[in-house]
């Protein structure tokens, strides 16, 4: 079955600590995404990646960090710079850009820091 | 500017229509999408609009389109309880951002 997948779906961390979040995709698409979700609040970009070996800041991507090295990997680090790091993170990809070309959506990974 | 707001909350009976509002403020906006997140999952894109274009049926699914008060709204005809979810409305800004409003929270009630 071709699909995003993230991992792991809930994660926890001490405050002060880099952490990781997962995504992968076999659905050969370019360009993935990633996304934080706050309760009652939309999704907010914080990186996204065209291609391979490229990548952009969105609109909040100060205290992360991501690679692209391989197509169907994009993972997010989550550096002890971001003030308040727990939250939904959403990954997605598409195979353009955001015409008609669809965002698949991974399942997230919620991210608690205490 | 890229604000997209939506209301909060709707409550509606199954077997009835459900109208979700929205308003966008890019006027320079291709497409408009709506999205819809089930409790601890990811977003799943329901229908899209060309901005060119007033109306799209899908279905259950149709969505208005008037460009001129940037306002858009998806009416699900008799809503079931399985469409109970969070809806996002979503503008494209450029090539590869989407702008999403806060989510509409619909519960079905029997």
């Amino acid at each position: 079955d071709g699909g995003i997948t993230q991992s792991p779906k809930y994660l926890f961390r001490k405050e002060g600590q880099n952490v990781t979040l997962s995504c992968e995709q076999n659905l050969n698409h370019d360009a993935m995404y990633w996304y934080r979700q706050d309760p009652g609040q939309g999704l907010r970009l914080i990186y996204y990646s065209q291609i391979v070996n490229d990548f952009q800041k969105g609109d909040i991507a100060e205290g992360y960090s991501v690679s692209r090295e391989k197509k169907e990997s994009f993972p997010l680090t989550v550096t002890s710079a971001q003030k308040n790091p727990t939250a939904f993170y959403l990954c997605a990809s598409s195979t353009q850009g955001t015409g008609p070309g669809e965002q698949y959506f991974g399942p997230g990974t919620r991210l608690t820091v205490t | 500017g890229e604000d997209v707001e939506q209301s909060l909350f709707l409550s509606v009976r199954e077997g009835d229509s459900s109208v979700i509002n929205c308003t966008y403020t890019d006027s320079s906006s291709t497409y408009l999408y709506w999205y819809k997140q089930e409790p601890g999952a990811g977003l799943q894109l329901l229908t899209y609009i060309f901005s060119n274009m007033d109306m799209k049926q899908d279905q259950r699914l149709t969505v208005l389109l008037n460009k001129k008060d940037k306002h858009l709204s998806l009416r699900i005809a008799d809503t079931q309880t399985g469409d109970s979810a969070i809806y996002f409305c979503a503008e494209s800004i450029s090539d590869y951002k989407l702008s999403f409003g806060a989510g509409t929270t619909v519960t079905v009630r029997a």
